[in-house]
């Protein structure tokens, strides 16, 4: 498996502007969440899903971000619009059970 | 209350010297702790879990119930060491982060 796998790596858009977030987790495991990172607030959990179904979103920071799981292979965290204080690693990780989080390289967003 | 508690931003520590980064926890079940640990620019990944008991890279680390701390040690310092460090715990249903440490190994 080459683990979780995440796109774009890098991405530079203008303030207002949709952004949109894929992760593609390990297959066989059941939970998946997004991180985001900053050098203020350091890691924070926006949402996770278990067996496809969020589960707690209280993480996300505003309306404008909005996270979909449509099957088990593949979710998407969705900023719009997306505004300069959004810039961060955002990473997604996935699990089995209460194993240990295998993490994506995360994608370094930039608002401009 | 889920919490991990990393009381430390930034530890800074001479080459060879020993090294302990702490780490807290408040759980009211039976934790599942974890290290994980980010070098620059770089994912994270797992470092070491309480359950497994192994040493990984000369770091260790020994869950103690008692005062609810999950420290990681290593007894001498190198310079690849130098990283970020999370502890984290498998709460009820999700997996809740510290806010981290920094490790610097000082020359």
């Amino acid at each position: 498996d080459a683990g979780v796998i995440q796109s774009p790596r890098h991405e530079v858009t203008e303030m207002g502007q949709e952004v949109t977030l894929r992760c593609k987790p390990i297959s066989g495991h059941n939970s998946l969440f997004w991180y985001r990172q900053t050098m203020m607030r350091g890691l924070e959990l926006l949402i996770y899903f278990n067996n496809n179904v969020p589960i707690d979103d209280s993480g996300m920071p505003e309306d404008r971000f909005s996270a979909k799981m449509p099957n088990a292979s593949f979710s998407t965290l969705k900023i719009q619009p997306s505004e300069p204080r959004d810039s961060a690693v955002y990473f997604c990780a996935s699990s089995f059970r209460r194993s240990e989080a295998f993490f994506g390289q995360g994608t370094r967003l930039t608002v401009v | 209350a889920q919490r991990v508690t990393q009381p430390e931003k930034l530890l800074s520590v001479f080459k060879g010297a020993p090294v302990e980064l702490k780490c807290n926890y408040s759980y009211s079940g039976s934790p599942e702790l974890f290290w994980y640990v980010q070098y620059s620019r770089q994912r994270l990944q797992l470092l070491l879990r309480h359950i497994s008991r192994e040493s990984i890279k000369g770091f260790t680390a020994d869950l103690n119930k008692g005062e609810t701390s999950f420290h990681l040690k290593k007894p001498f310092a190198q310079e690849e060491d130098s990283a970020m460090y999370y502890c984290a715990l498998w709460g009820n249903d999700k997996i809740i982060f510290g806010k981290g440490t920094r490790l610097h190994i000082l020359p």
